[in-house]
């Protein structure tokens, strides 16, 4: 299996820019993650989907961001509009069961300016 | 809600040395993992380790469930094991959720 991919690897975007994530889980997991790793805040849960419907968003930061989940194998967020302290590392992280293991993807370093 | 906490915070060794990293957790677990998020920023699983131990290679895990604490040993070490290591445990409210600890950061001179 390729694992889960992410992509952009690398997004550098101006203040009040929209910015969108992309994410592809791996086949026939059921649960998807987004994570937020900072320097001041560590890995931080985001939001996390089960079978593409969202389960918990408590910790998305402000309405400016949002997230979906179209499809099983297809997952964005997105951030409008983004601002320099959204800068970050956005890693996305899928799990074939609830409480069971995860695993992640290479992460999309977002810079703001 | 569950706290995880890790030590030391920093780790440095000369290569070929042998290491033990800790976890402790302030509630019974129904799983734990491990994960190195090596320099270029990727985490890479290392052990799903609910109990018991578990070898993979250089690096082995245990984790004493009812002593809430789980300890990942890394063997001869090498420059391609620095980084951070960091574990995370379901919280108590939900356990589709993980809870990291801050990490321990290893460094490895050769």
């Amino acid at each position: 299996d390729a694992g889960v991919i992410q992509s952009p690897r690398h997004e550098v975007t101006e203040m009040g820019q929209e910015v969108t994530l992309r994410c592809k889980p791996i086949s026939g997991h059921d649960y998807l993650f987004w994570y937020r790793q900072t320097m001041m805040r560590g890995l931080e849960l985001l939001i996390y989907f089960n079978n593409n419907v969202p389960i918990d968003d408590s910790g998305m930061p402000e309405d400016r961001f949002s997230a979906k989940m179209p499809n099983a194998s297809f997952s964005t967020l997105k951030i409008q509009p983004s601002e320099p302290r959204d800068s970050a590392v956005y890693f996305c992280a899928s799990s074939p069961r609830g409480g069971d293991e995860q695993f992640f993807g290479p992460g999309t370093r977002l810079t703001v300016l | 809600g569950i706290q995880v906490e890790q030590s030391p915070p920093d780790l440095i060794l000369q290569e070929g040395a042998n290491s033990t990293l800790r976890c402790n957790f302030s509630d019974s677990v129904n799983n734990l993992q491990w994960f190195h998020q090596n320099p270029w920023g990727q985490l890479i699983n290392l052990f799903y380790i609910p109990s018991g131990t578990k070898q993979n290679g250089r690096l082995s895990a245990t984790t004493v469930a009812t002593e809430r604490y789980s300890l990942l040993y890394i063997s001869s070490s090498q420059t391609t094991d620095s980084g951070v290591y960091f574990c995370a445990a379901p919280a108590l409210y939900n356990t589709d959720k993980l809870i990291f600890g801050t990490g321990t950061r290893l460094q490895v001179f050769p």
